[in-house]
């Protein structure tokens, strides 16, 4: 089994609609990323976690939250959806060196 | 601000024909410079750490390596699936998380 899943996998969804995409881990990782990827943009980092209480927004929060309902879950919400908002969604690991280890991706579209 | 620059775009070669990435980096106190690899629609896969100024790491027909400025990831003798984009990452010792380049798309010709 992989190590970090995410849930779902493609998903299109209406503009206002609220979505959530869901990721897990096994790698025993303290810390979580949510990503997005835009062609030419790069990755772009949305959200962060350290730990369950420790939560900080990351370079593109604004109309994203997220919940980090474990140590190995950490799932990420667009309220209302808008079309801009389509990308491919990544969700990242690491321990303390840093290292990041990325999940499948979720492909989302936004009409 | 942390920066990561990473040169050419876009590489095209024939297979076989030797090359290198290179990646720029402008970090306060290097905590740490990561390479990936990121196949079209998938999550980028972790090849690389180099923590210090001369270190080398090799994983097959891959080598990186790392100077106070700048990283390289050298090719030799590539073959076709080893076409992919390739992303450098780096961890400064002020921030929480990694600055991106926005990475090479290295295509290698039959």
């Amino acid at each position: 089994d992989a190590d970090v899943t995410q849930t779902p996998r493609n998903r299109i969804t209406k503009t206002g609609k609220r979505i959530m995409l869901e990721c897990s881990q096994t790698k025993g990782h303290d810390r979580m990323y949510w990503y997005r990827q835009d062609p030419g943009l790069g990755l772009r980092l949305i959200y962060y976690s350290f730990d369950v209480k420790d939560i900080n927004k990351g370079e593109i929060s604004d109309g994203y939250s997220v919940s980090r309902q474990a140590q190995a879950k950490f799932s990420l919400s667009l309220e209302s959806a808008i079309p801009n908002q389509t990308a491919l969604y990544f969700c990242a690991t690491s321990d303390s060196t840093y290292e990041q280890y990325f999940g499948p991706g979720t492909r989302l579209t936004v009409t | 601000e942390d920066q990561v620059t990473q040169s050419p775009e876009a590489l095209r070669l024939q297979e076989g024909e030797s090359s290198s990435l290179n990646c720029s980096y402008t970090v306060s106190g290097l905590r740490g410079l990561f390479w990936y690899r990121q196949d079209p629609g998938k999550g980028p896969e972790f090849l690389f750490t180099l923590y210090s100024a001369g270190e080398e790491k090799e994983k097959e027909r891959l080598k990186a390596t790392l100077t106070k400025k700048e990283s390289f990831l050298h090719i030799t003798a590539p073959k076709p699936e080893d076409s992919a984009t390739y992303l450098c990452a780096a961890a400064s010792g002020s921030a929480r998380q990694l600055t991106f380049g926005s990475g090479t798309q290295l295509t290698v010709l039959p």
